[in-house]
């Protein structure tokens, strides 16, 4: 069966100090991958989406990027945080192709700023 | 643009007593509709899934979900609601994108003994 591992769960982190979240599926190959922020009462954010090693899209222009270096392997990164990125990050994954397929997600990160 | 409405920002139900949670999509081709539930500080987890077929489905924790294309609805009931369902419900659309799910804004559901 397909697992889906997102760590750390927990951050503390310095506004301007670098950010690396890591993400891996397990049981399934060329999986689409997702990054989500879900803010107190603003619902799920699509933050990045990959189809395939290298291949990255972004949703909305921020102070983070994305890589997926492995097959199974989704990283959110940032040079310098902010304040504004306090919030939950959530990796999800899905079978490739078709819209019929449902994501599936990790446990989160809740991410604090200080 | 495609949207999920979800008009019920938060519900309370007593336990025992039935519930619905609304859920209305605005993509006027064949929707791909999904239900999941997210309890405080966890993933969100799939409840179940309509594609075509039969317009009622069932799905995990005695949950199920009825399609109605003339509604552009698809809401998700439960006859007795337990405690151990307090938690925010997501209704999400494929339909329209290969790739991405258009997701509601959340119900929050809370569960008085």
């Amino acid at each position: 069966s397909q697992t889906i591992h997102q760590w750390p769960a927990t951050l503390v982190q310095p506004v301007g100090s670098p950010l690396s979240l890591e993400c891996t599926v397990e049981g399934t190959s060329n999986p689409n991958l997702y990054w989500y922020r879900q803010a107190a009462g603003r619902g799920l954010q699509l933050l990045f989406y990959s189809v395939g090693i290298g291949q990255i899209s972004s949703e909305v222009p921020q102070n983070l990027s994305a890589s997926r270096p492995q097959d199974r392997q989704f990283i959110l990164s940032s040079k310098k945080l902010l304040l504004s990125d306090s919030g939950f990050y959530l990796c999800a994954w899905s079978a490739e192709s078709s819209s019929n397929q449902p994501q599936h997600f990790g446990d989160g990160t809740r991410l604090s700023i200080l | 643009a495609q949207s999920v409405t979800q008009p019920d920002i938060h519900i309370t139900v007593s336990e025992g007593a039935s519930l619905e949670l609304r859920c209305n999509y605005s993509y006027g081709a064949t929707p791909y509709l999904f239900w999941y539930v997210q309890s405080p500080g966890q993933g969100l987890q799939l409840l179940l899934k309509y594609f075509s077929g039969d317009t009622l489905v069932q799905g995990i924790k005695g949950f199920e979900a009825e399609f109605k294309r003339s509604q552009s609805s698809f809401n998700l009931r439960k006859p007795s609601v337990h405690w151990s369902d307090a938690a925010e419900y997501f209704c999400a659309d494929g339909g329209g994108s290969n790739y991405k799910l258009t997701f509601g804004k959340g119900t929050l559901l809370t569960v008085n003994p």
